[in-house]
This record gives C-alpha cells, sequence and structure tokens, in this order.
C-alpha cells in the first residue's frame, strides 16, 4: 500500500483556465503569509505575500486572498499557462507557538498541472 | 545581482565522507538560510544566521554544521552522514530578518550513500 505523504495534492486545469489552489494555516500569530512556486530541480519562488492587516493582494495574474477567520490562505492563477506547472508551497510567517521565534513554515504543497 | 548561488549542484557522499555545501548572495543580505527537501516534502527550517551570528538551530543533528565565514558566504559542513540525510539543501536569504522576503537558491541534491 502507499505511504501516507509520499504524493503531492494535485490540481490538473486546462490552458486558458483559472487556478484556484488553498492552504490551510495552523498558527493564528502569523502575521506574514507568502506564497512560492517551485519548479522541478528549482529552489522556491517567490509569487506573491500578503500581511495580515489585508484579506486580497493582487500581482500579475495572481491574486491571494486571506482569510484571518478560518485560517485559509488561497493562490488565485488567471488564464493558466503550461509555465505554471509546478509545485505550489504557501508559508506563514509567524512567531511559533512553541519557540516565540520568528520562522518562516511551509505548507505540504500542491501539484499544479496544466494541460495544453 | 538578485540571486543565491549554491554549490555543488550535486553531491554523492559515503558516511564516513566530510563535504561541504556553500552558499553566496550579493544583494547585501544579512540573513541567511539552510533549508532541508525531502522529495514531496515542503523545506524544512535548519539554521538561521542574522548578521552573521546563528539565531536559530532547529535541533539539528551535529553531524551538520553550519558557518557564516562573512555576510555574503553560508556553508553546511558535513560529517558522518545517514543515508536518510540524502535530500535537496536549500539556502535562502533576506534583507535583516524572518519578517523580510526570502529568496532561495536552486538548491544541492545530496546523496548520502
Amino acid at each position: 500500500g502507499e505511504s501516507v505523504g509520499l504524493h503531492l495534492p494535485t490540481l490538473s486545469v486546462q490552458e486558458g483556465d483559472n487556478s484556484i489552489i488553498n492552504c490551510a494555516y495552523s498558527n493564528s500569530a502569523s502575521d506574514y503569509f507568502i506564497w512560492y512556486k517551485q519548479e522541478s530541480g528549482k529552489g522556491p519562488q517567490f509569487i506573491i505575500d500578503i500581511r495580515s492587516n489585508m484579506d486580497k493582494r493582487q500581482g500579475q495574474r495572481v491574486t491571494v486572498l486571506l482569510n484571518k477567520t478560518v485560517k485559509h490562505l488561497s493562490l488565485q492563477i488567471a488564464a493558466t499557462q503550461p509555465g505554471d506547472s509546478a509545485v505550489y508551497f504557501c508559508a506563514e510567517n509567524g512567531e511559533g507557538v512553541d519557540t516565540g521565534r520568528r520562522a518562516l513554515t511551509f505548507g505540504s504543497g500542491t501539484r499544479l498541472q496544466v494541460q495544453p | 545581482d538578485t540571486e543565491v548561488t549554491q554549490t555543488p549542484k550535486h553531491l554523492v557522499m559515503g558516511m564516513t565522507n566530510k563535504k561541504s555545501l556553500k552558499c553566496e548572495q550579493h544583494m547585501g543580505h544579512r540573513a541567511m538560510y539552510w533549508y532541508k527537501q525531502k522529495a514531496k516534502k515542503p523545506p524544512e527550517l535548519m539554521f538561521v544566521y542574522s548578521y552573521e551570528k546563528l539565531s536559530i538551530n532547529e535541533s539539528v543533528p551535529s553531524r551538520f554544521s553550519p558557518e557564516c565565514p562573512n555576510s555574503s558566504l553560508l556553508n553546511l559542513h558535513l560529517h558522518a552522514l545517514q543515508p536518510e540525510d540524502s535530500a535537496l539543501y536549500l539556502c535562502a536569504s533576506s534583507q535583516e530578518s524572518s519578517w523580510d522576503e526570502q529568496f532561495f537558491g536552486p538548491g544541492t541534491r545530496l546523496t548520502v550513500l
């Protein structure tokens, strides 16, 4: 049988469609959130960030929505292109409950596959 | 220059070897980080250096030894590693602290035999 955690959740979309990738975070003290894109064989690449005093931020073709009430973050990619195919990680930046130190903690990631 | 560079790109080592990973940035950043990333998993923080001083060690085994010789360079010395240490090791830097955007290097793919 399969071991838990060996397979990333995958979102498959058609080229030109909009994509929505969701993320739940756990630390109520987190006040800065970032979305990263990681292509195969590369390090994570910054896409967009949002501070906790905002609930929406837009970039070029990307929008991040933050719902602090339910501790939920989403990344919307408009008119998805084959070059958007990658693993997407949300990351929360805040003081750790146990450590009291500020650090970046990554979510588990979602693989986006764009079908031409 | 907005790049973080890492060498080597790939490294294969035996359990008795001593090797080092190197990271360099010329953005004037004063915070530098080492992360470990296993396949299909998110990066996990190992160490943080702030103004060339170790500020966070996330309970990493002593077989990993970080070093920050100056504000542009970060090394990770490896000794007596285990096969389960095989992973992608990522370096990142940010302007001053974890509050700032982190820029990641491409990583070193490490295989321990």
